[in-house]
């Protein structure tokens, strides 16, 4: 089955600095690749997602890109706030009825 | 759209005690996923449904684990008997899929935090 790692399980950064956490997957039928935000007390909310016939999408400061022949993609956040801090999933599908893989997660900590 | 329901948002019990927990996805939705998450083992997909039909439940850690989705708008997740291992918090998602590879949002529910004792 897919398996999918991320990297760094933790990021600490000052507010206003780039955050990029990387994600590698198995599945080369995989085509589909969103990022997932959990907030504390909350489940898992998407805040963006890419397919597998683009390499890169952007979002005001959000960022992701993909390289399906390294199997790898990350996702960028630019000018960080508080406010982003959270747990962020990254997850791989499009092979069963939506099924999502993902990753264990980051805790991204922005210091002000 | 209230989104993906979830009930109870918080449950305690003792060992050996049944536990059901209840999801309703979003009207329209025809997959609906249960996961559980703990800081030891992160998110796991224990089973998911697509038009009420159980997809792929190889993800349930054990017998004890039973789901069942009797119709499109309400799921169960059942524990009988329950363990203290069984600790964690239960996210009930759903979609739409329109075909064994066609993909959307999962919106995922706020949640049940179950402590076992």
């Amino acid at each position: 089955g897919e398996n999918v790692e991320q990297h760094p399980s933790t990021l600490s950064v000052q507010e206003g600095d780039s955050a990029v956490i990387k994600c590698t997957y198995s599945d080369s039928a995989s085509n589909y690749f969103p990022w997932y935000k959990q907030e504390l007390g909350k489940g898992p909310q998407l805040i963006i997602d890419i397919r597998s016939n683009v390499g890169e999408k952007k979002d005001q400061r959000i960022a992701v890109t993909l390289n399906k022949t390294a199997k790898h993609f990350s996702l960028h956040i630019t000018e960080t706030q508080p406010e982003d801090s959270a747990v962020y999933f990254c997850a791989t599908g499009g092979t069963s009825y939506g099924k999502l893989t993902f990753g264990q997660g980051t805790i991204l900590t922005v210091h002000p | 759209d209230a989104g993906v329901i979830q009930s109870p948002r918080h449950e305690v019990t003792e060992m050996g005690q049944e536990v059901t927990l209840r999801c309703k996805p979003i009207s329209g939705h025809n997959s609906l996923f249960w996961y559980r998450q703990t800081m030891m083992r992160g998110l796991e997909l224990l089973i998911y449904f697509n038009n009420n039909v159980p997809i792929d439940d190889s993800g349930m850690p054990e017998d004890r684990f039973s789901a069942k989705m009797p119709n499109a708008s309400f799921s169960t997740l059942k524990i009988q008997p329950s363990e203290p291992r069984d600790s964690a918090v239960y996210f009930c998602a759903s979609s739409f899929s329109g075909s064994s590879t066609s993909y959307n949002e999962q919106f995922f529910g706020p949640g049940t935090r179950l402590t076992v004792l």
